[in-house]
């Protein structure tokens, strides 16, 4: 089974230019979720897709963040204009959504985590 | 308060040492409980859902009191392979079901 595909792997560029994540989650996922990792500290939910709908997007800056996932498949993250403060690693996961009893639920709802976007901004 | 909340670390420890990591949250709603496993500059990947009753995988015993909106992880007999960092995970069963993860407690196994 092909897992969670990311790119670019890698990201280099200077404050105020724009730059943009793809993510394509596992076969028949339909949550999808974006994470900013900044380094020594926890994953931080950016945005939760459930298909194409938006669940969960309270901590994304919205003045210069903005994602999509149009068609309930692959997802794009944009950053415009970046700032300093955006150097991270930006990580796409998706897990099934679906919901059953309690076991079935844990298990359904593993996060498959990509490898990862490194951005940094100069 | 942070939704998800962790001990920091890190922890240090030899080799065949038991040690346990904790973790609180705040949001009493949440119904699902997990422990990812994240080595350095990899993703993370799961290590073990928590479930009511508390389970076991191997070295591995997760507990969780949902009176005390705590959850806990112990390794026994720690090996080197073990070194890692440890996050908590909590999922909501209401506006949206999102997933928060801790900020993670990093463990150094020593030889």
């Amino acid at each position: 089974e092909a897992g969670v595909a990311q790119s670019p792997r890698y990201k280099i560029i200077e404050k105020r230019q724009s730059v943009a994540f793809w993510c394509n989650p596992i076969s028949g996922h339909a949550t999808l979720y974006w994470y900013q990792q900044i380094l020594g500290q926890g994953p931080k939910l950016l945005i939760q897709f459930q298909n194409n709908g938006v669940v969960d997007d309270s901590q994304l800056p919205k003045d210069r963040f903005s994602a999509e996932r149009l068609k309930g498949v692959d997802s794009t993250l944009k950053i415009q204009p970046a700032k300093l403060e955006d150097s991270a690693v930006y990580l796409c996961a998706s897990s099934s959504g679906k919901r059953h009893g309690e076991y079935r639920q844990a298990t359904n709802e593993k996060l498959f985590f990509g490898s990862g976007t490194q951005l940094s901004v100069l | 308060r942070k939704e998800v909340e962790q001990d920091p670390g890190p922890f240090n420890v030899p080799e065949g040492a038991t040690v346990a990591f904790n973790c609180t949250y705040s949001n009493s709603a949440s119904q699902s409980f997990f422990w990812y496993r994240q080595d350095c500059r990899k993703e993370p990947k799961l290590l073990m859902s928590v479930y009511s009753s508390g389970n076991e995988d191997g070295r591995f015993t997760a507990q969780l009191n949902r009176a005390s909106q705590y959850i806990s992880l112990l390794i026994r007999d720690s090996k080197l392979s073990d070194s890692a960092t440890y996050l908590c995970v909590v999922k909501g069963n209401t506006g949206g079901f999102k997933t928060i993860f801790g900020a993670g407690t990093r463990l150094f196994v020593k030889a």
